[in-house]
């Protein structure tokens, strides 16, 4: 069973940062792509980056395009979201997500972990 | 990047047909076939109904049904039933790899 567990979301002051994550299991998870989608409470979704196979290449919505790395690790079967100058309109629920070829659109999702941005 | 443009609300009656639409622009939808729907119940995670336009993820009722036109995609819910009282989310990749959402529309069963 395909299981996806986010973590490290929390309160933090904007400007600062925030590393998440996400634990893969049950399936191989170095075969897919993996997707991160954020959703403002109330609010309705939004995509925030995509990432290969690999990690050789990501692709950024471009209100977090110099903000945001998104990186995994194969080894650990770990996705990552680095978030660094966060400001309050990145309150969200963050959720990974993976493909499933040839569905190439976030498939499976996890729980999302909250990231509440406030001074 | 703007959201793709859907109705904030549509709702029908049990058994009825109701469509909802998704405007986006030639450098959206209107470019690619690369359309997917996902639907969002209270509390729970997004899943997805349509992808590529018109296509089915295993598993997914046949009452759930896809098509664009131009700049336009469009959900069909053929056979309304109260379950499928949710949140509904279209979106699409661009020409720059980027996937982007609609603004959701509520559907209620009346």
């Amino acid at each position: 069973e395909v299981q996806l567990v986010e973590s490290g979301g929390g309160s933090v002051q904007p400007g600062t940062s925030l590393r998440l994550s996400c634990a893969a299991s049950g399936f191989t998870f170095s075969s897919y792509w993996m997707h991160w989608v954020r959703q403002a409470p109330g609010e309705g979704l939004v995509w925030v980056s995509r990432i290969n196979i690999d990690g050789s290449k990501a692709d950024y919505a471009d209100f977090v395009k110099g903000r945001f790395t998104v990186s995994r690790d194969n080894g650990e079967n770990t996705l990552f979201l680095q978030m660094d100058s966060l400001r309050p309109e990145d309150t969200a629920v963050y959720y990974c997500a993976k493909e499933m070829p040839p569905i190439r659109y976030p498939h499976s999702w996890g729980q999302g972990t909250l990231v509440t941005v406030s001074s | 990047q703007s959201a793709l443009t859907q109705p904030a609300s549509v709702s029908g009656s049990p058994g009825q047909s109701i469509i909802i639409f998704c405007s986006g622009t030639d450098t959206d939808i209107g470019a690619y076939h690369f359309v997917s729907w996902y639907q969002q119940h209270p509390g729970k995670v997004p899943k997805l109904l349509i992808y590529d336009v018109t296509e089915r993820p295993s598993g997914v009722s046949s009452r759930f049904s896809g098509s664009k036109s131009g700049n336009t995609a469009s959900l069909t819910i053929s056979g309304l039933q109260d379950e499928d009282e949710a949140d509904y989310f279209c979106s699409s990749y661009t020409g720059s790899d980027t996937l982007i959402f609609g603004s959701g529309t509520r559907v209620s069963v009346l």
